[in-house]
């Protein structure tokens, strides 16, 4: 079985300004990471995802996550965030293989205020 | 290329009701997941359909049911509701056996028990 454990809730922060989402996870298997957002009113849209290799992941809208196994975690990070970045933010485990189902956290509210 | 699609958009039901919620998957797509998304909660899955039928399932009672079609659509059925059944639902699709497992998301439905 896995978890996932985002600490935070909400984070405000001021347009321009660098942005990290904490992601820390719990696992027994060998796992998938994954970050999607969700903007008002809609579905979920995969931001990027860690199968294997370099640790260091890049995605869509500039944010980049890295997964670090030996602290079980896999931060979202961001430079330089826009008014329009501010939507929720999932981060999600899955184990390895096809098929297997998607366990997410309870989501960080990003609110980019100018 | 439609992405996945998922009707009605909203639905507004009384306690003990029956509800029908619809699913079609990405093309090329043959797996159905279906998640239930509580206000201000992460996405919990609910259950999963290939080859029409349930793979996988989630800590959701009997009254939460499915069925996959042979054009690998899908239904979510509950039963006799529950105010706290009152949530988004969202359905997925991926591609069994591929090792990436990524998932598409549908828009979802909004569910109102009243």
């Amino acid at each position: 079985a896995q978890s996932v454990t985002q600490l935070d809730s909400q984070v405000p922060v001021f347009e321009e300004a660098p942005v990290e989402l904490r992601c820390n996870y719990s696992s027994s298997v060998s796992v998938y990471l994954f970050w999607y957002v969700q903007y008002p009113n809609q579905g979920l849209q995969l931001l990027l995802k860690y199968l294997s290799g370099s640790t260091l992941v890049k995605g869509i809208n500039g944010f980049e996550a890295e997964f670090n196994k030996s602290q079980t975690s896999f931060h979202l990070r961001k430079p330089s965030v826009h008014i329009s970045d501010t939507a929720e933010y999932f981060c999600a485990v899955s184990g390895q293989g096809g098929g297997n189902k998607l366990t997410f956290g309870t989501g960080t509210q990003l609110k980019v205020e100018l | 290329d439609a992405g996945v699609t998922q009707s009605p958009t909203h639905l507004i039901k009384t306690r003990g009701q029956q509800v029908t919620l619809r699913c079609s998957p990405k093309s090329g797509h043959d797996t159905v997941s279906w998640y239930q998304q509580a206000l201000g909660q992460g996405p919990q899955f609910i259950f999963q359909y290939y080859e029409e039928e349930e793979r996988q399932r989630g800590n959701f009672p009997d009254r939460f049911s499915g069925h996959q079609f042979p054009n690998y659509s899908s239904e979510l059925n509950v039963n006799a509701l529950l105010l706290g059944d009152s949530a988004l639902y969202l359905c997925a699709s991926s591609l069994w056996g591929t090792i990436n497992n990524e998932q598409f998301f549908g828009p979802g439905t909004r569910l109102t028990v009243l």
